[in-house]
Order: C-alpha cells, then sequence, then structure tokens
C-alpha cells in the first residue's frame, strides 16, 4: 500500500524560497499511470491545488502560482519536491502531497489517492 | 478557471439520517467530478470519483450522482464516523475544489 510523508521546514521567512519533500514507500513513483500532486489549505479553509509532476519530469502548474512554483522529481530517492518562491504569509497553510490515479484513455478522469498527512507550514518572521 | 460551488455550507443532521449535499460547477464538466471527506487534523479522503465511482473501501452508503454542472454526494444513513467536511472538486481543468460542506452532529 502506496504511502506518502511530507517533510521540511515549518518556518519559513517573507521573500524566502519555501521548499518540501514528499518521501512516497510501499512501491516505486515511477510504476504506474501516476502523477504526483501538491495542494495546500490554509488553516479553516479550503484545499488550493498547486501543480503536479509525471516521472517524465512533465509538469503542470496551477497557473495562480505558476511563477513562483517548481515541482522536481527524483526517482532514485522515490521523491518528488515542491519550492515555492517569494513567499508571503498568505503562504502558510498544511501542505498536502498526493498521487494522482489517471484513466490513461482519458486523463480528465484523474484523482487525487493517497494523500500524505500533510505538513504547516508558517511564513512569519 | 472553472469556480466550484457547494450547498449548503453546512449541515447538522442525525445518526440515521439521509444527507445531501450538492456540488455546481461553473460550467459542464462533464462527469470529472470527484468527493472527498476531510476530519479535523487529516488529511482529505477519496470517496468517489468520476462523479459516481466508489472508491475501494469506502462504505456503500456513499453514492455519487450527476454529470454536466451538477452534482450530488449522498450519505443514506449516517454513521458517527461520517461526521466531517466534504469536498468536491473537477478534474476537467486546472483541478479547483468547492469551499466544503460541514456535517456535524444535530
Amino acid at each position: 500500500q502506496v504511502q506518502l510523508q511530507e517533510s521540511g521546514p515549518g518556518l519559513v521567512k517573507p521573500s524566502q524560497t519555501l521548499s518540501l519533500t514528499c518521501t512516497v514507500s510501499g512501491g516505486s513513483i515511477s510504476s504506474g499511470s501516476y502523477y504526483w500532486s501538491w495542494i495546500r489549505q490554509p488553516a479553516g479553509k479550503g484545499l488550493e491545488w498547486i501543480g503536479r509532476i509525471y516521472t517524465s519530469g512533465s509538469t503542470n502548474y496551477n497557473p495562480s502560482l505558476k511563477s513562483r512554483v517548481t515541482i522536481s522529481v527524483d526517482t532514485s530517492k522515490n521523491q518528488f519536491s515542491l519550492k515555492l518562491s517569494s513567499v508571503t504569509a498568505a503562504d502558510t497553510a498544511v501542505y498536502y502531497c498526493a498521487r494522482v490515479s489517471v484513466v490513461v484513455a482519458v486523463d480528465m478522469y484523474n484523482w487525487f489517492d493517497p494523500w500524505g498527512q500533510g505538513t504547516l507550514v508558517t511564513v512569519s518572521s | 478557471d472553472i469556480q466550484m460551488t457547494q450547498s449548503p455550507s453546512s449541515l447538522s443532521a442525525s445518526v440515521g439520517d439521509r444527507v445531501t449535499i450538492t456540488c455546481r460547477a461553473s460550467q459542464s464538466i462533464s462527469s470529472y467530478l470527484n468527493w472527498y471527506q476531510q476530519k479535523p487534523g487529516k488529511a482529505p479522503k477519496l470517496l468517489i470519483y468520476a462523479a459516481s465511482s466508489l472508491q475501494s473501501g469506502v462504505p456503500s452508503r456513499f453514492s455519487g450522482s450527476g454529470s454536466g454542472t451538477d452534482f450530488t454526494l449522498t450519505i443514506s444513513s449516517l454513521q458517527p464516523e461520517d461526521f466531517a467536511t466534504y469536498y468536491c472538486q473537477q478534474s476537467y481543468s486546472t483541478p479547483s475544489f468547492g469551499p466544503g460542506t460541514k456535517v456535524d452532529i444535530k
């Protein structure tokens, strides 16, 4: 059973770069028709999709964050990572990583499962 | 961007009640719609994908329906463990989530 675990600093200063890693266990990040995604949730608020990566390295980002986001993958470590630059207090949130299952023939059929437990990142000086 | 709305934003119900949550998309999304359950302090959990397909391991009291712009999540007989917040999410374009519906104890 695949499990995901986020890791990284819980406190980032304004204007700096937020960096998180998601480690995949119980299966290879390269197997199957999956994307790997980041999603965030400010306290008491809803969910915002950040972006996703395929193991080939191809990426898609939320247009609202695209200028600040980089998602990368390291298949040798079974990990993928998120970098969000020029952070402000508005980027304070719980950050989740998730696997994206995709129906190969119709890739608009896709869904997030499973999710990591989430990690709180606070942007503050 | 496709905007997702949900109604109601919250509801109070009793164990055994039939509960219906509605999700509406700002444009047609065919059946590219998923439902998640989130409990406090936990990650969301997939319940329904492709509008009406029940995720493996999810109790059959959960069901989904709809296509186009209007979708429904139904819990046929609410159980104590079902008190949570429910989100819809479209996968037709840049993924986006509804604002959530909180189901609490009456």
